[in-house]
């Protein structure tokens, strides 16, 4: 299968500054990309569509200032979560479609805000 | 927008045997339906996936089946093997759209 890879692996931050997690397609391009957001035990809560060349679409409840993102090209999306708060500590996974439905995760972001 | 749902939500399975996961989705303009298998703390990795105009398809020891009529689909696993052991989930997609909705997950166990 197709590969994509995410940057860091895992985070720890203190309340209040902002974390950005890299995601990247390996060997093919991903003119959009998807943010999804895991808590333990539970399953994958999709937050927003990254497009290249145009502004990401965000899911019901997801604030767009908080999460931003930027898909800088056809290989790479990055999430920044600002302002980070305890409550924002997740697992942050990203995924690339490559063309077909068939999607790809990223291994996820660990982040801990402390 | 699609709305899936996955049965059982836990299933232990004794080695060997076979396990049924299952899972209905809202949207009848659905076209693709993925599976993924995610262990602990790892990407979930896409095990099998089947589209509207087919009605079952098989890799080895697993299948998913899909019922277009009554919007249900099902992942089949057989023998299973200890390495089977994950949470799986299922998917539905939007209608020529690439998003897709998960369902809540199965933890799948299996007995050696």
């Amino acid at each position: 299968g197709a590969v994509v890879s995410q940057h860091p692996s895992w985070v720890i931050c203190k309340s209040g500054t902002s974390v950005k997690i890299e995601c990247r397609s390996l060997d093919f391009q991903a003119t959009t990309m998807f943010w999804y957001r895991q808590f333990p035990k539970q399953s994958l809560m999709l937050m927003a569509t990254s497009n290249e060349g145009s502004k990401a679409t965000y899911e019901q409840g997801v604030e767009k200032d908080k999460f931003l993102i930027n898909h800088a090209s056809l290989t790479l999306s990055t999430l920044t979560v600002t302002s980070a708060h305890p409550e924002d500590s997740s697992f942050y996974i990203c995924s690339a479609p490559t063309g077909s439905y068939e999607q790809y995760f990223g291994p996820g972001t660990r982040l801990t805000v402390t | 927008g699609e709305n899936v749902e996955q049965h059982p939500s836990t299933l232990s399975v004794q080695e060997g045997d076979s396990a049924v996961i299952k899972c209905t989705y809202s949207d009848s303009a659905s076209n693709y339906f993925p599976w993924y298998k995610q262990e602990l703390g790892k990407r979930p990795q896409l095990i099998i996936d089947i589209r509207s105009n087919v009605g079952e398809k098989k890799d080895q020891r697993i299948a998913v089946t899909l019922n277009k009529t009554a919007k249900h689909f099902s992942l089949h696993i057989t023998e299973t093997q200890p390495e089977d052991s994950a949470v799986y989930f299922c998917a539905a997609n939007d209608f020529g759209n690439e998003k897709l909705t998960f369902g809540t997950g199965t933890r799948l166990t299996i007995i050696p």
